[in-house]
C-alpha cells in the first residue's frame, strides 16, 4: 500500500513536443505529492508539488494533474526542450510521517533536439 | 532556495574501512533528514530517517550497525558507512526537511567506491 506506480520507464521526445509522465498511488493517506528532477550524478531537485486539494498546478512549463478518486497524478512538460533530458520522480508522503517519501520508479525523459 | 551539501562527492575506500559522509544544510536549520542510497538507472531507497537529537529510524532490511546515521545539530547529519564492502559501493544521498514545511531538499550525493 505504500507503493507508487510510475510509467512509462522512458520516454522519447521531439523538441517542442509535450512529455507526460504518470504516477498511482495506492495509500490514501498520502497528501504531499513533488515531482523531482535527476540529472546524472545529481542530486534529485524539486520541480513542482501539489496537495490533494486542487486538480492542477502550473509552474512555467511544467504542469501536474491530480485526480484524487483515481488517486492518479502526472506530469506534463510543454514546449519539451533538449536541456529537460534527465530522470524524472515522482513520490508522495504522509504529513504525520516527518514527510518520509515514497518515490516511484523514475521515467528516463530524452528530448531531441 | 534551501541548499544542502554533501561532503564527500566522491570516495574510494578498501574493503575494511569505515567511511563517513557529511550532510549539510546550509541556510536552514532542518530538524529531519533523511538518508537515501541509489544503484545505476534505479530509484532512491529511503535508508533511515533521522531527527535532530534521538536516535534514526532505520528501514527494514537496513543494517544499523553498518551504517551509522548522527544527527548532532540543526544543520548536520553524518552517515558512517562500517566496515565498507564492495557490495557497498553506490551512491548515497541525503536529504533535509525544514521545520514547519512540506519540502525536502536534496543533497549532491556522495559516490562510494569500495575496493
Amino acid at each position: 500500500q505504500q507503493q507508487v506506480k510510475q510509467s512509462p520507464q522512458s520516454l522519447i521526445v521531439q523538441k517542442g513536443g509535450i512529455s507526460i509522465i504518470n504516477c498511482a498511488y495506492e495509500n490514501t493517506a498520502f497528501d504531499y505529492f513533488p515531482w523531482y528532477q535527476q540529472f546524472p550524478g545529481k542530486g534529485p531537485a524539486l520541480l513542482i508539488a501539489i496537495r490533494p486539494d486542487v486538480s492542477e498546478k502550473k509552474e512555467g512549463r511544467f504542469t501536474i494533474s491530480f485526480n484524487k478518486s483515481a488517486k492518479q497524478f502526472s506530469l506534463h512538460i510543454m514546449d519539451s526542450q533538449p536541456g529537460d533530458s534527465a530522470t524524472y520522480f515522482c513520490a508522495a508522503s504522509r504529513s504525520t510521517s516527518y514527510g518520509k517519501l515514497t518515490f516511484g520508479q523514475g521515467t528516463i525523459l530524452t528530448v531531441h533536439p | 532556495g534551501a541548499v544542502v551539501s554533501q561532503h564527500p562527492s566522491r570516495v574510494i575506500c578498501k574493503s575494511g574501512t569505515s567511511v563517513k559522509i557529511e550532510c549539510r544544510s546550509l541556510d536552514f536549520q532542518a530538524t529531519t533528514m533523511f538518508w537515501y542510497r541509489q544503484f545505476p538507472k534505479k530509484s532512491l531507497m529511503l535508508m533511515a530517517t533521522s531527527n535532530e537529537g534521538s536516535k534514526a529510524t532505520y528501514e527494514q532490511g537496513v543494517e544499523k550497525d553498518k551504517f551509522l546515521i548522527n544527527h548532532a545539530s540543526l544543520t548536520l547529519s553524518t552517515l558512517t558507512v562500517t566496515s565498507a564492502h564492495p557490495e557497498d559501493s553506490s551512491f548515497y544521498i541525503c536529504s533535509a526537511r525544514d521545520w514547519g514545511r512540506e519540502t525536502q531538499y536534496f543533497g549532491p550525493g556522495t559516490r562510494l567506491l569500495v575496493l
